[in-house]
């Protein structure tokens, strides 16, 4: 069966400190890769989506990059974070670009 | 340009008491729409989508064209439907919108 994982589970970060949060997904191949954030209020806002290895498109401009080195590997990125970077990360996959979506467990990210 | 709107942030009921969350979407193509669910420290789930017209958990919902809405029902509401609702919109099948578009989220409270 198919599982994703997200870590760390919660991070605590200085402003100006680099980022990196990893998602994985097994038991699948070629997934669709998403980045989301979830904001109190704001609900989800889609940050980057990935079809393929290097292919990464960006929803939102901001202070965030995301890569896929692997297939099913998907990198959230910050080389300098800021105050407003804080909130919680889900990463999800999917098998079609549109249709039912699977998501993590999330990353807890404080910028203090 | 496609949009999901739930206007509701919060809502409270009592336990028994029926309740409905709305959505209303935008989109001039033939639209496919989800309601996903993130129960407390859970991960977020897919509830159910409009082309399966299935029963879950005692969920409905019906997407209806003319008013551009699909809005989530039940009946008799119970303590543990307490969660973040979301609705969602893809373009369905063929379609060259690429991915799912979130609403803002509503909040459920099932009073006891």
């Amino acid at each position: 069966s198919q599982t994703i994982h997200q870590w760390p589970a919660t991070l605590v970060q200085p402003v100006g400190s680099p980022l990196s949060l990893e998602c994985t997904v097994e038991g699948t191949s070629n997934p669709n890769l998403y980045w989301y954030r979830q904001a109190a209020g704001r609900g989800l806002q889609l940050l980057f989506y990935s079809v393929g290895i290097g292919q990464i498109s960006s929803e939102v401009p901001q202070n965030l990059s995301a890569s896929r080195p692997q297939d099913r590997q998907f990198i959230l990125s910050s080389k300098k974070l800021l105050l407003s970077d804080s909130g919680f990360y889900l990463c999800a996959w999917s098998v079609q670009l549109v249709g039912e979506q699977y998501f993590g467990p999330g990353t807890r990210l404080t910028v203090t | 340009a496609q949009r999901v709107t739930q206007p509701e942030k919060l809502l409270s009921v009592f336990k028994g008491a029926p309740v409905e969350l709305k959505c209303n979407y935008s989109y001039s193509g033939s639209p496919e729409l989800f309601w996903y669910v993130q129960y407390s420290r859970q991960r977020l789930q897919l509830l159910l989508r409009h082309i399966s017209r299935e029963s879950i958990k005692g969920f409905t919902a019906d997407l209806n064209k003319g008013e551009t809405s699909f809005h989530l029902k039940k009946p008799f509401a119970q303590e543990e439907d307490s969660a973040m609702y979301y609705c969602a919109l893809s373009g369905g099948r063929g379609s060259t919108l690429g991915r799912l578009y979130f609403g803002r989220g509503t909040q459920l409270t099932v009073w006891p």
